[in-house]
């Protein structure tokens, strides 16, 4: 399965816009992108996911570059609740080892 | 709440045990996730299953085994435990094995072996 590269960690603002970087220079024309983010003390949660347009939801946007060998999570104003780990993963298909690595840690700051 | 209920929350246990965790998936989810996390190597895939049947497999210890039921609930089976084997080990379901499909996951299991 194809692999993620993340930063460690982001710093952030309060209210202020948040772009969360992954590059998966490796990935396959049948992956989705899929983002989760886990808050202290719970398990991962669901944030978004696209395969080759640009995603909105209601949590956050999801930016997928145009050769898919990078994508952006935008959280559009960040609240301390943002504050989690986020991981960005590929899925390719009923078989995929859905490995997670060890994310991004984004802070954010009052 | 993501619908998806791991049990026991807590386990305390001695080296050299066998324990069995527990996971009920979301209502209609067919397809079954078990994964542990551990301060220094993050969200570790281990295993995957589909109606019952087990699908993908990630770096599972032999020590370590599961399996879907046919009510679609799985259970984790860690076996001579170890030190190193204290973790959180989450469960997560999925409607089916698709690529787009959402995962969801339990609150975990928090396992201690002393």
């Amino acid at each position: 399965d194809a692999k993620t590269t993340q930063p460690n960690s982001m710093e952030s603002n309060e209210e202020e816009p948040v772009h969360l970087p992954c590059n998966h220079s490796t990935i396959s024309g049948t992956d989705y992108i899929h983002w989760y983010r886990q808050l202290p003390s719970q398990g991962p949660e669901y944030v978004i996911h696209g395969l080759t347009s640009n995603v909105n939801n209601r949590m956050a946007s999801l930016a997928i570059a145009e050769d898919r060998k990078s994508s952006t999570l935008i959280l559009h104003r960040a609240t301390l609740r943002d504050a989690a780990v986020y991981y960005c993963i590929l899925i390719r298909g009923a078989n995929s080892k859905l490995t997670f690595g060890k994310g991004i840690t984004l802070s954010v700051r009052p | 709440d993501s619908g998806v209920t791991q049990t026991p929350k807590h386990l305390i246990t001695a080296t050299g045990q066998r324990v069995t965790l527990r996971c009920s998936p979301r209502s209609g989810d067919l397809s079954v996730y078990w994964y542990q996390q551990s301060l220094d190597q993050g969200l570790q895939f281990l295993i995957q299953y589909y109606n019952g049947e087990e699908r993908a497999k990630g770096n599972i210890l032999e020590r370590f085994s599961a399996q879907q039921f046919p009510d679609l609930h799985s259970e984790l089976n860690l076996s001579s435990l170890e030190l190193g084997d204290s973790a959180l080990y989450f469960c997560a379901s999925s409607l089916d094995a698709r690529p787009y499909e959402k995962l969801f996951f339990g609150s975990g299991t928090q396992l201690s072996v002393l």
